[in-house]
């Protein structure tokens, strides 16, 4: 069974800061998908990756493929970006999607 | 943003009863996904459809059954619920590259609901 870490479990920051919000998985993986859920809202997929570097906007997400790792940076922070971030992984078996248990991240202004 | 509909938004039900939920897309995609979301436990499939008539079961089945008689429309339901199912239930969509993970994952805006 793969098993999605996500660290740190709640993260506070002010505006401007860099941030990053890190998931680590245990077995090989097709794809890595970040997603993003406002309080009391929708879930909105951010990024798709299986390797290398994705750039939207403020939103930087990186794979390491060898490592079992993935980080969700996001530069110049707002508050507006205070979100659940949840990391979710799919093996390589094709067989399931598992996803962590999310970042808390709050920006104050 | 893709076009999924979740309904009802909320739902307030007797122990017992049966509910039934609805997931509504606009974008013909194949895939469909009932996930239910609790504090400490994260997104937990429920059971998932890769075509019409074509369902599967996730990791916590119990309780729950499905159906999809068009591509459009994938239904959850509740046959008795319990205190236990109250949660937040959200539907997905992915598209045809595969059944997890290989394609970008679109959610509805979920359906709160409590069994009391």
């Amino acid at each position: 069974k793969n098993e999605v870490e996500q660290s740190p479990q709640n993260l506070t920051a002010q505006e401007g800061e860099f941030i990053t919000i890190n998931c680590s998985y245990s077995v090989g993986i097709s794809a890595l998908h970040w997603l993003q859920q406002h309080p009391g809202g929708g879930i909105v997929s951010l990024f798709m990756l299986s390797s290398g570097k994705k750039k939207h906007g403020r939103l930087i997400a990186t794979i390491n493929i060898q490592e079992k790792h993935s980080s969700l940076h996001i530069t110049a922070s707002h508050p507006r970006d205070s979100a659940v971030y949840i990391c979710a992984v799919g093996e390589t078996s094709g067989s399931r999607l598992t996803f962590g248990e999310g970042t808390q991240l709050t920006v104050n202004p | 943003d893709a076009g999924i509909t979740q309904s009802p938004r909320h739902k307030v039900t007797e122990t017992g009863t049966p509910v039934t939920l609805r997931c509504h897309q606009t974008e013909n995609h194949r895939y469909m996904y009932w996930y239910r979301q609790d504090p400490g436990h994260g997104l937990r499939l429920i059971h998932y459809s890769y075509g019409v008539k074509d369902t599967d079961k996730g990791e916590v089945s119990d309780g729950y059954s499905v159906s999809r008689s068009k591509t459009e429309d994938f239904l959850l339901t509740l046959e008795s619920a319990t205190s236990s199912q109250t949660s937040v239930y959200f539907c997905a969509i992915s598209g045809n590259r595969g059944r997890y993970g290989n394609s970008p994952l679109h959610f509805g805006n979920g359906t709160r609901l409590t069994v009391t």
